[in-house]
């Protein structure tokens, strides 16, 4: 198993500003993937994270919107930028189980609100 | 790419009886089926999983189906306690713990 650690775990946030999110593991792990889970919805994952390379980010969620960065196994972090209300939502980190068993492992989230 | 239905959004049951959740995929190529759990403030928890191998898992409380032919999967608990309430998301992959796609939640009340 994994030990996530994510801060902050709230956060309230002006429009327009921006707020990183830290995201600190137990163990070394290869890939790291943030989701997003807004207000009552599902998880949708953002980006994948390798240490070394450049995140991986899915459709509809850009760079520049959603800098990370992930300078060593154990840690990496998610920026939201410029933000609006409707970035308001629950950012979750999470790593795979080792073995190749398909495990996800999530942190507790940080939720923001974005006035 | 893949889109995972999942049905019902709520469900409310009596404690000691059975709960049954389902899920859809759309994508012939995924090969995992794992359930979370998510309890109020935390993240979400693996408790169960199934891969395209396999008709049927169960642990304990808690059993999985998979049908690949129409494409979807359950998931049932068996004498549902309190402490069974939570939020329980189904997802689909075909590559592990990446590129998981999950449903859209099911919020599950168990009452005394």
């Amino acid at each position: 198993s994994a030990v996530i650690s994510q801060k902050p775990s709230r956060d309230i946030c002006q429009r327009g500003t921006s707020l990183t999110i830290q995201c600190q593991v137990d163990s070394q792990v290869t890939m790291m993937f943030w989701y997003r889970q807004q207000p009552g919805q599902s998880l949708t994952l953002i980006a994948t994270a390798n240490q070394g390379s450049e995140a991986t980010y899915e459709s509809g969620f850009v760079i520049d919107k959603f800098p990370i960065s992930r300078p060593n196994l154990t840690f990496s972090t998610l920026t939201v930028s410029n933000m609006s209300p409707e970035d308001s939502s629950i950012y979750l980190c999470s790593v795979a189980g080792g073995g190749g068993t398909g495990e996800l492992f999530f942190g507790e989230g940080s939720r923001l609100t974005v006035l | 790419g893949e889109n995972v239905e999942q049905h019902p959004s709520t469900l409310s049951v009596q404690e000691g009886d059975s709960a049954v959740i389902k899920c859809t995929y759309s994508d012939s190529a995924s090969n995992y089926f794992p359930w979370y759990k998510q309890e109020l403030g935390k993240g979400p928890q693996l408790i169960i999983d199934i891969r395209s191998n396999v008709g049927e898992k169960k642990d304990q409380r808690i059993a999985v189906t998979l049908n690949k032919t129409a494409k979807h999967f359950s998931l049932h608990i068996t004498e549902t306690q309190p402490e069974d309430s939570a939020v329980y998301f189904c997802a689909a992959s075909m590559r592990g713990a990446q590129k998981l796609v999950f449903g859209q939640g099911t919020r599950l009340t168990i009452n005394p």
